[in-house]
């Protein structure tokens, strides 16, 4: 696609539930990133992906968070056993790592409401 | 650890009037500098960006920053607001350093809101 993608654009769940959220880059960007936009707040970086190396998971919360990033393209962001907190819109992004530095493409984000 | 800093949770200005969105910065070592927008109900889009050289950097939409590195700020300036630029404006710094990949950290965002 054009842009990056992500799903559910809208996710309602209860508390206790696990979800999952999906990324899909733009073709050929191999940098990939999670951020975090919480009503009132900024952008909270949760773990970014680049290439073939570890990711940088410094930013998860809890280990009721997870992602991963298969293929080098796809990616899924999983919070198991979801609190109220939890309720934010997640966004996700993708660039190429060096070259047009800090120019992060982003998607539109899932909006996750935990009852 | 960087941080940004927007005071201002929202600015108000007429149309046709000079904007001004403020940012300051903390980071170890040289800075990388952005601001990004986000327009009601669409994801951030990158505007500007402060790498090196010059420290009056122009971007999209007639928008630019100035980097200034004694006040540590990189403020967002735009000489005449237009109506359409009423959304929500992200400062954010990355250090100069290669390990840091593009990975940035974001101030909390200031709302603009132009009226005719």
């Amino acid at each position: 696609g054009a842009g990056v993608s992500q799903s559910p654009s809208n996710k309602v769940t209860e508390k206790g539930k696990d979800v999952e959220l999906r990324c899909d880059p733009i073709s050929g960007h191999t940098a990939l990133y999670w951020y975090r936009q919480s009503l009132g707040q900024g952008l909270e970086f949760l773990i970014y992906f680049q290439g073939n190396s570890a990711p940088d998971k410094s930013g998860l919360p809890s280990d009721r968070f997870s992602a991963e990033r298969t293929g080098g393209s796809v990616s899924t962001l999983t919070i198991q056993r979801t609190q109220q907190e939890d309720s934010a819109v997640y966004l996700c992004a993708s660039s190429f790592p060096t070259s047009s530095v800090g120019e992060l493409f982003f998607g539109e984000g899932s909006r996750l409401t935990v009852l | 650890a960087q941080s940004v800093a927007q005071p201002e949770d929202q600015v108000n200005v007429a149309e046709g009037n000079p904007l001004t969105v403020k940012c300051t910065y903390s980071v170890s070592g040289n800075p990388y500098l952005f601001w990004y927008v986000q327009y009601p109900n669409r994801g951030l889009q990158f505007l500007l960006k402060y790498i090196t050289g010059d420290n009056l950097v122009k971007g999209s939409y007639g928008f630019e920053a100035e980097f200034n590195k004694s006040q540590t700020s990189f403020h967002l300036k735009k000489p005449s607001a237009l109506v359409s630029d009423s959304a929500l404006y992200f400062c954010a710094v990355s250090p100069m350093i290669k390990a840091a990949g593009n990975k940035l950290t974001f101030g909390g965002g200031t709302r603009v809101l132009v009226k005719p």
